[in-house]
């Protein structure tokens, strides 16, 4: 399952698929990148990260890429379990002084057993 | 041994009323955070503060104030609460103020009748 953009607040998937999480980022000076996880009655949890002298980097189960050119982000969940069920946010910092942190809207995933 | 503590969970109040969220983090993390989650999962950073000094305060009514007393803690007190106050609010806590990784807390439901 995919989502596009931040267009389509809601992926739902079965079980052991595939999820891609897209986020499309505003300021093309950014060059830090986080993925968290939000469930349910929980604060915002750190999934993986990218700097953006990277295009892709991957962690236990999730990959995240990075494209400059079109400034977006990608979430990839292999083998999705019921546990990923979430909202999804990507943030976006910029290099200088104090970092700021941009969250996206998010994306809520459902997986289905 | 929770790395981020905030207190109350859940904050039910009058309009008019005045009010304080406490955040301690045992991480020994030099720089933390405050922002407010909308009814739409909308994630906003309000103030950053290190070691006991503010550094980001972004547009926020001054019925806000934060108050970091040591740099282990940072408490926001509201004055005057409005009915547009209700959200839940995060405390969250970075090594620095330099591009690192934000640890969350649990949240504080603040509801405003």
């Amino acid at each position: 399952g995919e989502s596009v953009g931040l267009h389509l607040p809601t992926l739902s998937v079965q079980e052991g698929d595939n999820s891609i999480i897209n986020c499309a980022y505003s300021n093309s000076a950014s060059d830090y990148f986080i993925w968290y996880k939000q469930e349910s009655g929980k604060g915002p949890q750190f999934i993986i990260d990218i700097r953006s002298n990277m295009d892709k980097r991957q962690g236990q189960r999730v990959t995240v890429l990075l494209n400059k050119t079109v400034k977006h982000l990608s979430l990839q969940i292999a083998a999705t379990q019921p546990g990923d069920s979430a909202v999804y946010f990507c943030a976006e910092m910029l290099p200088g002084g104090s970092y700021i942190p941009t969250f996206g809207r998010g994306t809520s995933l459902i997986v289905h057993p | 041994d929770t790395a981020v503590s905030q207190t109350p969970k859940y904050l039910v109040t009058q309009m008019g009323n005045d009010k304080s969220i406490k955040c301690e983090q045992n991480l020994g993390h030099d720089t933390m955070y405050w922002y407010k989650q909308d009814s739409k999962k909308f994630l906003k950073i309000m103030f950053s503060y290190n070691n006991k000094e503010l550094i980001i305060n972004e547009t926020v009514p001054n019925r806000f104030s934060p108050k970091s007393p040591d740099k282990a803690h940072l408490n926001l007190h509201i004055n005057s609460l409005e009915l547009g106050d209700s959200a839940v609010y995060f405390c969250a806590s970075s090594p620095d103020q330099g591009g690192e990784t934000q640890y969350f807390g649990p949240g504080t439901r603040l509801l405003v009748l």
